[in-house]
This record gives structure tokens, sequence and C-alpha cells, in this order.
């Protein structure tokens, strides 16, 4: 099993609203990732978990907030954005220690509004 | 962080065709992996590269890991329509050392193919 699933694949909400992405691996991978792509443009990262604990944040603003329950599963928490913030969000894993192969979700497509 | 040059931006070729597009830093890199992203997905890994000259193959793709170590080569041959996509080459940002750094990408080379 080499998939990375990500949950909703479409998310519209609004300025005031909370909602959440997730993701789930069962790779045995111990480093997620949460990447943010705009049209036209290449990922980027905005979170590293290893080992379930929080290692790079990319500067990304309070309003996006991650977790990381256990091993399998990733969560962004999100709350009060912007209209800018409309972009495919992206989950990927990879292995710890030496691999750089990262495998990536389908991606959630969200809309603030 | 480490900035990674990819051209062509875009490139309109007709089926069969072979296709080549290259990626460059300004800095060493110890990993190359190239990535292929369809519409509305998310990327799919190609091909990994780890050593400095290492030549991989996966079916009709061919990647080579550049002596420099600050380049890297995505050859397709024959190309098909399924090749339409965006291709990413991308590596860690910084020198790893075995942590998990997450990836940079290249900017992408949009293949558009005609029949």
């Amino acid at each position: 099993d080499t998939e990375v699933t990500q949950t909703p694949k479409h998310l519209v909400m609004g300025m005031t609203n909370k909602k959440s992405l997730k993701c789930e691996q069962h790779m045995g991978h111990r480093a997620m990732y949460w990447y943010k792509q705009k049209a036209k443009k290449p990922p980027e990262l905005m979170f590293v978990y290893s080992y379930e604990k929080l290692s790079i944040n990319e500067s990304v603003p309070s309003r996006f907030s991650p977790e990381c329950p256990n091993s399998s599963l990733l969560n962004l928490h999100l709350h009060a954005l912007q209209p800018e913030d409309s972009a495919l969000y992206l989950c990927a894993s990879s292995q710890e220690g030496g691999s750089a192969e990262a495998f990536f979700g389908q991606g959630t497509r969200l809309t603030v509004v | 962080g480490q900035q990674l040059n990819q051209s062509p931006q875009s490139m309109f070729i007709q089926e069969g065709e072979d296709v080549s597009m290259n990626c460059t830093s300004s800095s060493i890199f110890n990993t190359w992996l190239w990535y292929k992203q369809d519409p509305g997905e998310g990327p799919v890994l190609l091909i990994a590269l780890y050593k400095a000259g290492e030549l991989t193959s996966n079916g009709r793709l061919t990647a080579q890991f550049g002596i420099t170590r600050k380049d890297s080569f995505l050859n397709i041959s024959a190309s098909i329509p399924s090749d339409v996509g965006i291709y990413f080459c991308a590596g860690p940002p910084r020198y790893s050392g075995g942590g998990a750094d997450g990836l940079t990408f290249g900017k992408g080379t949009h293949l558009i193919i005609q029949p």
C-alpha cells in the first residue's frame, strides 16, 4: 500500500469558519508533511512532522494549525482564513532517516469565500 | 533557501517525439527527484536519484544526476498523450543528514502533446 489519503477532496469555507483537513498513510512512514500549492506554481512546504513531533514550520501564519495524533495521521486545522489562502493543500509522507522520496496524497482543493 | 531552476517552462510537442527537460541549482544537492502532476491531483514520484553521475530509467523515462551535483535531466522517449502534465524536479532544501526536511521544487515544465 503506497497510498496517502486526504479528505475532503474539495472544501469551501467562509472566513469565519473552522475546518480541518485530514491525511492518513499506512506505509509506516515516520515523516509527514503539509504543502500548499497555488495554481500553476510548485508545491511549497508548510510543516514537517518527524516521529509525531513538529520539526519544521516554514513561517506559516497561525490561522493554520497542524496536528499529528499518531504516526499514521496528520491534520491541518483551519481558522479565520483569507481568500488568498485558497489553494490545493497536499499531504505527503516519507521514510525517516535518509530517504527524501515523498509520496503525496491527491490534495484538498480549498476555496475560502 | 536553495533555488531550483527548471527549464523549459513549457513544451509543445508532437506525439511520438522525445522530450528533454532539466533542473539546475546554485548549490549542491545530494538527492534529485522527478515528479509528474496531473490537473487536480497530487505529484507522483517518477524517478529518484542519489549518486552523482547516476542514470536511472523507468519505462520510457530516463533521468540523470549531474556529475557536479548541481543539475539533473529528465528525458521522455516516444511521447504519448498520457504524458501530458506538469513535471517537477525536487530535492531536499538543505543537506538533510538523514533527517526529514521536506522538498524544494522547481517551477515545473508543462508538457503539452499535439496528436
